[in-house]
């Protein structure tokens, strides 16, 4: 079984600097997907940004980028430029590359980050 | 696309009661994915369906749970016999089966809490 770990409950940052959230893996399989998601408070969870495991090359999207180490199974979220409206829970989750097999597309959540953003 | 609908935002009841939650996925989505998230974590996956089928089901999904899919259209949850452990936000998410791993859509969830 997959297992998520993020060892940073909560995290803070400074209104327009750069903040890491940090989460690592654990999975036998060598094709699969990792996911950043954002919940605000009392808000639904959102997509923040997708990484393929086949794809050497970090995603990105606008501010948000991705550290992806396969080897080391790491999967790191950076901020750039922080915003008020980036204070939320962050979740990290893995899941199974769809192959006609029997994952069916389920996600593996880490704990959570909550991150807040000072102004 | 209205997005993922979870029914009723939160429902208060005393222990020993069942419950009901209704979700409504995007249209079209044939996929249906029920989690559940206790204060402070993050979601675990409780249940699957595939259209109508109900195909996984998670160790978490005890006897006093059961999830339905008719139709292949909304889904509702049960929960018999209300235990104090079953205060959680109950997640629910939808994807489409034709868009490869296309990233999973959720609802606001609903928020359940045993007196």
């Amino acid at each position: 079984a997959q297992t998520v770990t993020q060892s940073q409950p909560e995290m803070s940052v400074q209104e327009a600097e750069t903040v890491t959230l940090s989460c690592t893996y654990d999975t036998s399989e060598s094709d699969y997907y990792l996911f950043w998601y954002k919940q605000p408070p009392s808000r639904q969870m959102i997509l923040v940004i997708r990484q393929e495991a086949y794809k050497q090359q970090n995603a990105t999207e606008n501010r948000f980028s991705v550290n992806f180490q396969k080897a080391a199974k790491s999967f790191s979220l950076k901020i750039s430029d922080s915003q008020l409206g980036d204070a939320a829970m962050y979740f990290c989750a893995y899941r199974s590359a769809d192959a006609g097999g029997t994952s069916y597309g389920k996600l593996t959540f880490g704990q959570g980050t909550i991150l807040t953003v000072h102004p | 696309d209205t997005g993922v609908s979870q029914n009723p935002r939160h429902k208060i009841t005393k222990r020993g009661q069942n419950v009901t939650f209704r979700c409504d996925p995007i249209s079209e989505h044939n996929r249906l994915y029920w989690y559940r998230q206790t204060l402070g974590q993050g979601p675990e996956f409780l249940t699957y369906f595939q259209n109508e089928a109900q195909l996984e089901k998670s160790r978490l999904l005890s006897d006093r749970f059961s999830a339905e899919r008719p139709k292949g259209s909304f889904s509702t949850l049960e929960i018999q016999r209300t235990e104090q452990g079953d205060s959680a936000m109950y997640l629910c998410a939808s994807s489409p089966w034709w868009v490869p791993n296309q990233p999973q859509h959720f609802g606001d969830g609903t928020r359940l809490s045993i007196l």
